[in-house]
């Protein structure tokens, strides 16, 4: 089955560029999200189709896919960025996959 | 405005049945594209994709987790349900439904509901 790989935390300071990165095999051949969730709320989408944005979302987080990794980018982190993020990916095989999580940290 | 929420038990026993429902508002599910997914978090824990179904009907089950799973829809009601049989311990989590999108070999979240927690215990 297919899997998605992702470091379990990340720290950034206030300011700076967060990246998050999301390993699979040959994810660059299929398209990847990312979800925000913040502690006792519901996933929140952030990049869809690798690099679109949603309605509302920050200008500051934008993504890239590329060979086996996928990556979210917070420009100008803040501390309201602090959360878990998600990747996630379609794969053919396994349908729906989720990363393992990353948890960002703005110290 | 889309706006989804999850309903059922909160604690079920070791072996029971676990239904859950899932009320929609704002879209339909007779509209291509659209779709409707249950992903659960155990507490703590990653999300863990289960199952989803298409406006056609059409429906994916998690390979892991296949045996157990049902997905139907209601589209004059609004509605989908999960069902999960044989339910253990490490299946407490809290279940989310969420609205989604496919298109060009993608397919994204966009709206997710409140979630629920279920507990399994005796």
């Amino acid at each position: 089955s297919y899997e998605l790989t992702q470091p379990p935390s990340v720290s950034v300071s206030p300011g700076q560029t967060a990246s998050i990165t999301c390993s699979g095999d040959k994810l660059g051949n299929k398209y990847a999200c990312w979800y925000q969730q913040k502690p006792g709320q519901s996933p929140v989408l952030v990049i869809y189709q690798d690099n679109k944005r949603p309605s509302g979302i920050p200008e500051r987080f934008s993504g890239s896919n590329s060979g086996n990794t996928a990556t979210l980018t917070i420009s100008g982190t803040q501390a309201m960025d602090e959360a878990d993020y998600y990747c996630q990916a379609w794969d053919s095989s396994t349908s729906v996959v989720f990363g393992g999580g990353t948890k960002l940290t703005v110290l | 405005q889309i706006t989804l929420k999850e309903s059922g038990p909160t604690l079920v026993k070791p072996t029971q049945t676990l239904t859950l429902t899932c009320t929609f508002s704002g879209f339909s599910l007779s509209t291509s594209g659209v779709g409707v997914g249950w992903i659960r978090q155990p507490p703590g824990k990653a999300l863990e994709w289960l199952t989803l179904i298409y406006w056609d009907d059409d429906k994916r089950y998690s390979p892991s987790l296949k045996s157990r799973l049902t997905i139907t829809k209601d589209t004059s009601k609004n509605q989908v349900v999960l069902t999960m049989t044989n339910m253990d311990p490490v299946d407490t989590a809290t279940y989310y439904c969420a609205h989604f999108l496919t298109a060009a070999g993608c397919t994204w979240f966009d709206y997710w509901g409140q979630g629920t927690l279920v507990t399994v215990s005796s």
